[in-house]
């Protein structure tokens, strides 16, 4: 069965601080990767994807993932976090980028930054 | 430039009744889809609309039905509202394959 697993629900970092967010997947096929984030009250904006190519991926406000293939994983970092930052991350997985696919979320992963 | 609008951003319904969702999408995006997202949990897709046709449905049942319109706006309907159906609803629509561009959801209460 296709899903995507987000193994912390809750995650609190410092200030300036690096992260890491977790994201596993189980696709038959080659997967289509992708990182969202969601904001309280807001709707959910794009941080990266991956698709093929160079497994190391950037993506906005600083952030990245990398796409292990063996590990069947997709983990977000960023070097230095924001207070901004604060919010609600999912990984989802897809079978194209064409319009058409559904892709499959992960439960999020709540991240609080503490001064 | 207007990105994804959904209405009502808030509303509650009781046990049996009907509700229909509104989505407007981002300027030249032509597919919409919706995605149910309860509490705690991430998005659920429902289904999605091109040229005005259901081209992808998830595991949800025939109680969700939808709508798109010739300028490319969309419903979301359900019938026989259920306590389980009580979420914040997103809407994302595309153009040809591009990125997905989410809406801030309706959130609807079952009671």
């Amino acid at each position: 069965a296709q899903s995507v697993t987000q193994p912390d629900i809750h995650i609190t970092v410092s200030e300036g601080a690096s992260l890491e967010l977790r994201c596993n997947y189980s696709y038959g096929a080659t997967p289509y990767l992708f990182w969202y984030v969601q904001s309280p009250g807001q709707g959910l904006q794009l941080l990266l994807k991956y698709f093929s190519g160079d497994t190391l991926v950037q993506g906005i406000k600083g952030f990245e993932a990398e796409f292990k293939r063996s590990q069947s994983s997709f983990n977000l970092r960023k070097p230095s976090v924001h207070w901004s930052d604060a919010a609600e991350y999912f990984c989802a997985v897809g079978a194209s980028f064409q319009a058409g696919t559904a892709l499959i979320f992960g439960k999020g992963t709540t991240l609080s930054v503490s001064s | 430039d207007a990105g994804v609008t959904q209405s009502p951003t808030h509303l509650i319904k009781t046990r049996g009744q009907q509700v229909t969702l509104r989505c407007s999408p981002k300027s030249g995006h032509d597919t919409v889809s919706w995605y149910q997202q309860a509490l705690g949990q991430g998005p659920q897709f429902i289904f999605q609309y091109y040229e005005e046709e259901e081209r992808q449905r998830g595991n949800f049942p025939d109680r969700f039905s939808g709508h798109q319109f010739p300028n490319y706006s969309s419903e979301l309907n359900v019938n026989a509202l259920l306590l389980g159906d009580s979420a914040l609803y997103l809407c994302a629509s595309s153009f040809l394959g591009g990125e997905l561009f989410f809406g801030e959801g309706s959130r609807l209460t079952v009671l």
